[in-house]
């Protein structure tokens, strides 16, 4: 059985840096790309963006480069997301999910992490 | 400001039809790239309901329906249940941004 297992939710202080986790189980991790998906809340989901586990190549929706990192050790089959320097804007639910092979729609999902951030 | 355009809301009665239009361009969906759409229930994950336009993944019932022409998609739903009530989400590939876009999402109310 696929799954995807976040890390828990998180409260930070504006500035400081976060790393969370979305470890995958179930299937062969590097064989498959990981996405990254954003729920602000009451809003929308958006695309951060996509990272392969095989050799960590990375695709940045635009509005998100340079704002998160996303990076995945296949030792332990987990995907993270970073950041560096917190704002109250990155408040919001985060979703991984995995993708089908060579495809674009995301086909199983994580149960989601909570970031809070707030002075 | 997502470049897939839904409408906010749209209701029925149980056991009616509703549809649910995803307007997007010909960057997107008018390229075209494949449309895809996601069904949320209060306080879960999104979950797949509707992969390359028209196809339902395996336990989705056949009550959920897509389709696309042009530069737009619709999500259609019959014999509405309470059940249904969620946020619904469309999803597309975009060259202009070299990335895939989610619609601005709609919520289904039950009458």
């Amino acid at each position: 059985e696929v799954q995807l297992v976040q890390s828990g939710a998180e409260v930070r202080k504006p500035g400081e840096s976060l790393r969370i986790s979305c470890q995958a189980s179930g299937y062969s991790f590097t064989s498959y790309w990981i996405a990254w998906v954003r729920q602000m809340p009451g809003r929308g989901l958006e695309w951060l963006g996509i990272i392969s586990p095989s050799d960590s190549d990375t695709r940045y929706s635009p509005s998100f480069q340079g704002q998160v990192t996303m990076s995945a050790d296949r030792s332990i089959s987990t995907a993270f997301l970073e950041w560096s320097s917190l704002r109250a804007s990155d408040t919001a639910m985060y979703y991984c999910a995995r993708l089908p092979y060579l495809r674009d729609f995301l086909e199983y999902w994580g149960q989601g992490t909570l970031v809070t951030v707030s002075s | 400001q997502s470049v897939l355009t839904q409408p906010p809301s749209v209701s029925g009665a149980p056991g009616q039809r509703v549809t649910i239009s995803c307007t997007g361009g010909s960057s997107n969906i008018g390229a075209p790239y494949d449309v895809h759409w996601y069904q949320q229930l209060p306080g879960t994950a999104p979950k797949l309901l509707i992969y390359g336009d028209d196809n339902r993944p395996s336990g989705v019932p056949d009550r959920f329906s897509g389709s696309k022409s042009g530069t737009s998609a619709s999500l259609a739903i019959t014999g509405l249940r309470a059940e249904d009530e969620a946020d619904y989400f469309c999803q597309s590939y975009d060259n202009s941004l070299s990335a895939s876009v989610f619609g601005t999402g709609t919520k289904v109310t039950v009458l």
